[in-house]
């Protein structure tokens, strides 16, 4: 059974600091997904991650993949409260598009 | 917006009732999958239906049944409702053998069961 994990689940920093959430995965896969969700709301897809040594940036968000380690990465660069949020890494198991599992997201607060 | 429709967008109803959630995916998205969002078990994942057929399971349970229409919106049946039913209920859609995009995720339907 695959599984997923993240960490830190809950993470409190302040606006202009660096931080990487990490995201661990049981079973061979090379697909590797991050979304973020609002409280209340849907998730938004960040990044897809599609083979090994992959890296996407999107402003201040930067997403890994080493599918070597089975471990995800997604750093934040100098932080803004505008991205207060719930971040999830999602694996899928069946190499395309199949249900993912999910990790149990990093619950971020960006204080001014 | 993701072009992913849900209705209901809340649904509040009592144990032992029976219930249909409805998605519409976005335009030329032939699978959609069913997940379930709760507090304790977090985000899972319940169904996947390719152009009518069932594709992949998770873990679903034999209470609920789904089905994807020939017009290719899918419906999630819910009976002998529990009160640890409560949840947000989610649909997603992809292009099938496009592995590059994600799922796209619906605003969810928020049960409640009293």
């Amino acid at each position: 059974e695959l599984k997923v994990e993240q960490n830190p689940l809950f993470l409190s920093m302040q606006e202009g600091k660096n931080y990487t959430i990490y995201c661990n995965y049981s079973t061979t896969s090379d697909r590797l997904y991050w979304y973020r969700q609002d409280p209340g709301k849907s998730l938004e897809s960040l990044f897809v991650l599609l083979s090994n040594g992959a890296v996407k940036q999107e402003g201040r968000l930067m997403a890994s993949l080493d599918t070597k380690a089975r471990l995800s990465t997604l750093h934040i660069t100098a932080a803004v409260h505008d991205l207060s949020a719930t971040y999830f890494c999602a694996v899928d198991p069946g190499g395309g598009a199949d249900g993912l599992t999910f990790g149990k997201g990093t619950h971020l607060i960006i204080q001014p | 917006d993701s072009g992913v429709t849900q209705t209901p967008k809340h649904l509040i109803t009592a144990t032992g009732q029976r219930v249909t959630l409805r998605c519409s995916p976005r335009s030329g998205d032939l699978s959609v999958y069913w997940y379930q969002q709760s507090l304790d078990q977090g985000l899972q994942f319940l169904i996947q239906y390719y152009n009518g057929e069932e594709r992949a399971k998770g873990n679903i349970l034999e209470r609920f049944s789904a089905q994807q229409f020939p017009d290719l919106h899918s419906e999630l049946n819910l009976s002998s409702l529990e009160l640890g039913d409560s949840a947000l209920y989610f649909c997603a859609s992809s292009a099938q053998g496009v592995g590059n995009q994600p799922q796209h995720f619906g605003d969810g339907t928020r049960l409640s069961i009293l």
